[in-house]
């Protein structure tokens, strides 16, 4: 069975640009939620997803923003990229929202110069 | 405002040696904690606890939660090298909201 995937798993951006990352779930697995790790700030829960629908979200400005699939594949949208933004972005996905195991992916590498 | 708070930060310790890693919460609408071991990128889920005293134990490692002191406990017997990771400590809302301390960095030296 294979694990959470995200696309692309290094990323260099530019201040000012947008950024799409990816997350395709465990199969069978509806819910996703995204975070973001930076070394100061740890793991910092971004927002969580199920069934094409928006049910949490963390304490990040309107320039993070989601969406997910029928497919239940996830997109994370960074626009205007800051150097702040700088971090590895985690996905994780779980059976249900209620599910607390949730299995994460190995992250994406964003790096803003 | 809600916050984990684990400690200590690092550790670095012999091969053989226990160690025991703390967290704290402070999160309304408690639902359960969790612990995680990261290695290189992507956490692993290790144990959750949502029920006071109740001991959950795999292998050398073993978890307790207090929840009258809003705290938890990660304990590792007889380290092996293979420990050395960051543990982080994560509690869950009612909301379904998480929230993570900012991990205690193990090493094990030989």
């Amino acid at each position: 069975k294979a694990g959470v995937t995200q696309t692309p798993r290094y990323l260099i951006k530019t201040r000012g640009q947008q950024v799409t990352l990816s997350c395709s779930p465990i199969s069978g697995h509806r819910s996703v939620s995204w975070y973001q790790q930076t070394p100061g700030q740890g793991l910092q829960f971004l927002f969580e997803y199920f069934s094409e629908t928006q049910r949490n979200k963390g304490n990040f400005p309107g320039r993070f923003s989601g969406r997910q699939f029928s497919n239940s594949r996830s997109e994370m949208n960074v626009s205007t990229l800051e150097l702040g933004d700088s971090a590895l972005y985690l996905c994780a996905s779980s059976i249900e929202p209620t599910d607390t195991e949730a299995f994460f992916g190995q992250g994406t590498r964003l790096t803003v110069v | 405002e809600d916050k984990v708070v684990q400690s200590p930060l690092s550790l670095v310790v012999h091969e053989g040696d226990t160690v025991t890693l703390n967290c704290s919460y402070e999160v309304t609408n408690f639902r359960s904690l969790l612990w995680y071991k990261q290695e290189k990128k992507a956490p692993t889920f290790l144990f959750m606890l949502t029920s006071s005293g109740i001991e959950k134990k795999s292998g050398r490692l073993s978890s307790i939660l207090d929840k009258k002191e809003l705290s938890s406990i990660l304990n590792i017997t007889a380290t092996q090298t293979g420990d050395s990771a960051i543990y982080l400590c994560a509690v869950l809302n009612t909301g379904n909201q998480f929230y993570f301390g900012t991990g205690t960095s193990l090493t094990v030296i030989p």
